[in-house]
């Protein structure tokens, strides 16, 4: 599975959006981006995925790259309850194994 | 009620003794996993089981053993607890058959929090 870098932190007032990075240079072509998020030690909850187009649901956007050895996780208008770790991952997107590998994440910071 | 649920949810114990934590699910998902997580670190995996005849080792097996008694049910013994296993315990589930969201998507139990003295 391919290496991802995250910012170990960062701090978003509430209601602006919230722009997470992620670096992820050596993805192959089958793999998918995953976002999770981790809220003070609660189970790990997931967020939104994609592969190389923008993808959007109620929880967040993702922007990936053309070249797609990046991406952005975006919540547009962040509450204090998003204060969390959020985790890139980087996965193919196969049958035969569902692992997960998380890193050390962002741990983002909404405030008043 | 929770779709995946970890018991117990805080335990203390002395080293040497043999500890069980259980997990059992309700959403029908074939695929189980274990993680721990350590203080400021990320999850990493124990074990994971994709079926009830099946079981493979994760990253740090070493010192966990498993048993996957049903579908539903998947648990993680520690034969002889040492200090260095302090940590927090997820169980997960996954299944790629009704995942609308890709073979990735798992779900996550509430954990369990241990405590080796």
């Amino acid at each position: 599975d391919a290496k991802t870098t995250q910012p170990p932190s960062m701090d978003c007032a509430e209601g602006r959006a919230a722009n997470l990075p992620c670096n992820h240079s050596t993805i192959s072509g089958n793999e998918y981006v995953y976002w999770y998020r981790q809220i003070h030690s609660q189970g790990p909850q997931y967020i939104i995925h994609g592969l190389k187009n923008n993808e959007t649901n109620e929880m967040a956007s993702l922007i990936i790259t053309e070249d797609r050895k990046s991406s952005t996780l975006i919540l547009p208008h962040a509450t204090l309850r998003d204060t969390a770790v959020y985790y890139c991952i980087v996965r193919a997107y196969t049958g035969t194994a569902s692992k997960l590998t998380f890193g050390t994440g962002t741990r983002l910071q909404v405030t008043l | 009620d929770a779709d995946v649920t970890q018991t117990p949810r805080n335990r203390i114990t002395k080293t040497g003794k043999r500890i069980m934590l259980e997990c059992s699910q309700t959403k029908g998902h074939d695929r189980m996993y274990w993680y721990r997580q350590d203080p400021g670190l990320g999850l990493r995996l124990i074990y994971y089981s994709f079926d009830v005849k099946d079981i493979n080792k994760g990253e740090i097996s070493d010192g966990y053993s498993v048993s996957r008694q049903a579908q539903a049910k998947f648990s993680l013994s520690l034969e002889s607890a040492i200090p260095n296993q302090t940590a927090l315990y997820f169980c997960a589930t996954s299944d790629p058959r009704t995942s609308e969201r890709g073979y990735n998507e798992q779900f996550f139990g509430p954990g369990t929090r241990l405590t080796v003295l």
